[in-house]
């Protein structure tokens, strides 16, 4: 069955750079596009970016000049990697498979990052 | 990027009432391919968000046809019938028109 999971490290330093993983089962990296989406303790989604079923990727503005999607599909695995860490960068952050037609269908049970020295 | 304001806030609502769920975009949300990309998810509590509607209008295998989507172009609009103790939770609204996609703040739905 389709399954996403999301891996790291929970807590980093300010100013460092974060590294995730999802790892994914029962479909294929390339044939459907997962995003990243994140959410800070107590307020809303926000979305982060994507990678694409052909490897493209598309970002957030706010997040794009520090925030990198990249992938192994010999893995099953979708990377993000975002630098430069701050304290409002605190929360949990889930990985989503969007659909051929057109929703996010399954989601990972997400990771909770804390930011802090 | 576009906006979406969701509102209200909060939805305070006695069950077995109706509630409504209004989201505006800054942009009309027609795709050049005739879709709107307009999808509404529900958040319970320690709980990954879960789809309702998507393209607007359509609710997502498994739904409760107590919910129901509509509306085009910039305003969009969730309605929830009769509503029950498993429908408490936040409900974002999601546009992926146009990049970067972009939800709404989120309204939260509680007992009144």
């Amino acid at each position: 069955q389709v399954q996403l999971k999301e891996s790291g490290p929970g807590l980093v330093q300010p100013s460092q750079t974060l590294s995730l993983t999802c790892t994914v089962s029962g479909f294929s990296l390339t044939s459907y596009n997962v995003h990243w989406v994140r959410q800070p303790p107590g307020k809303g989604l926000e979305w982060m970016g994507r990678m694409r079923y052909n490897g493209d990727t598309s970002y957030n503005s706010a997040l794009k000049s520090r925030l990198s999607i990249s992938r192994d599909t010999s893995k099953n695995q979708v990377f993000l990697k975002m630098n430069s860490l701050q304290t409002d960068d605190t929360g949990t952050y889930y990985c989503t498979r969007y659909s051929g037609t057109y929703y996010f269908d399954y989601w990972g049970q997400g990771v909770m990052v804390t930011v802090s020295s | 990027d576009v906006v979406m304001t969701q509102t209200p806030v909060s939805l305070s609502v006695s069950l077995g009432n109706q509630a409504s769920i209004s989201c505006r975009s800054s942009q009309s949300l027609l795709h050049s391919d005739g879709n709107t990309y307009l999808s509404w998810y529900l958040q319970k509590p320690g709980q990954s968000p879960q789809l309702l509607i998507y393209l607007a209008s359509n609710r997502f295998s498994g739904v409760s046809n107590r919910f129901s989507g509509s509306g085009s172009g910039t305003d969009f609009t969730l309605k929830i019938s009769r509503v029950e103790p498993e429908d408490l939770g936040v409900y974002y609204c999601f546009q992926h028109t146009h990049l970067p996609y972009t939800f709404g703040a989120g309204t939260k739905l509680e007992l009144k």
